[in-house]
């Protein structure tokens, strides 16, 4: 069975630091993907960062990067330079084979990020 | 360009009664779409998804049900509201394997 662990509940960082929020998974897929979505308190999800099984380099989009460690089933989501406008859930998701198909998406149970001035 | 409307954007409907949300995609053509449930600061519950016209899996028992009556139309149903039915309901599409999936502005259900 697939699934999805973010054992921080919450974490906070000081303005202009960078931190890390964590995200494990179990999958016996061979071929799968990994997403970071960011949640505001507004509640719309926004497509952060994505990175495949395969992908040989880690994903980085701007501020945002994706430390993957396949051998340790992890994908940590980091954040540099943190801004004030970075407060908000985040949430590790991963889509893979589903019986039946490939199109199955889960998600984590989210963090919430505080950033402090 | 691709965008998905989800409607309405807040519901409040009393124990009992039936539940129909809507979601529609434009601008693309044979969309995964996905049913996601969300209670209170807590994570995305899956609820079903589909590949296709009238292909429904559903993730969890429940007392709700799904249809795909057309390629880029998915709605989520109930014959009759719980109290535990409340939440945010996000509807999802997707296109590709491993491509992100975009996502609606959610309906926020309150049963009472």
């Amino acid at each position: 069975a697939q699934k999805i662990t973010q054992t921080q509940p919450g974490m906070f960082v000081q303005e202009k630091e960078a931190v890390t929020l964590d995200c494990t998974y179990d999958t016996s897929d061979p071929s799968y993907g990994l997403f970071w979505y960011k949640q505001p308190s507004s509640g719309e999800m926004i497509f952060l960062i994505y990175q495949g099984s395969y992908d040989q380099q880690n994903a980085t989009e701007g501020r945002y990067s994706l430390n993957f460690q396949k051998a340790r089933k992890s994908a940590n989501l980091v954040i540099s330079a943190s801004q004030l406008g970075d407060s908000a859930m985040y949430f590790c998701a991963m889509r893979g084979t589903a019986s039946g198909g490939y199109n199955k998406l889960i998600f984590g149970a989210g963090t919430r990020l505080a950033v402090h001035p | 360009s691709q965008t998905i409307h989800q409607w309405p954007a807040t519901l409040v409907q009393p124990v009992g009664s039936p539940l129909s949300l809507e979601c529609t995609v434009e601008g693309t053509s044979n969309p995964n779409l996905y049913w996601y449930r969300q209670a209170a600061g807590r994570g995305l519950q899956l609820l079903f998804y589909s590949v296709g016209i009238g292909q429904i899996s559903s993730e969890v028992p429940q007392n709700l049900s799904a249809s795909r009556p057309q390629d880029r139309q998915f709605i989520l149903s109930s014959k009759k509201l719980l109290l535990s039915d409340s939440g945010f309901y996000l509807c999802a599409w997707s296109v590709l394997e491993n491509t992100e999936a975009f996502f609606g502005q959610g309906t926020r259900l309150t049963v009472v």
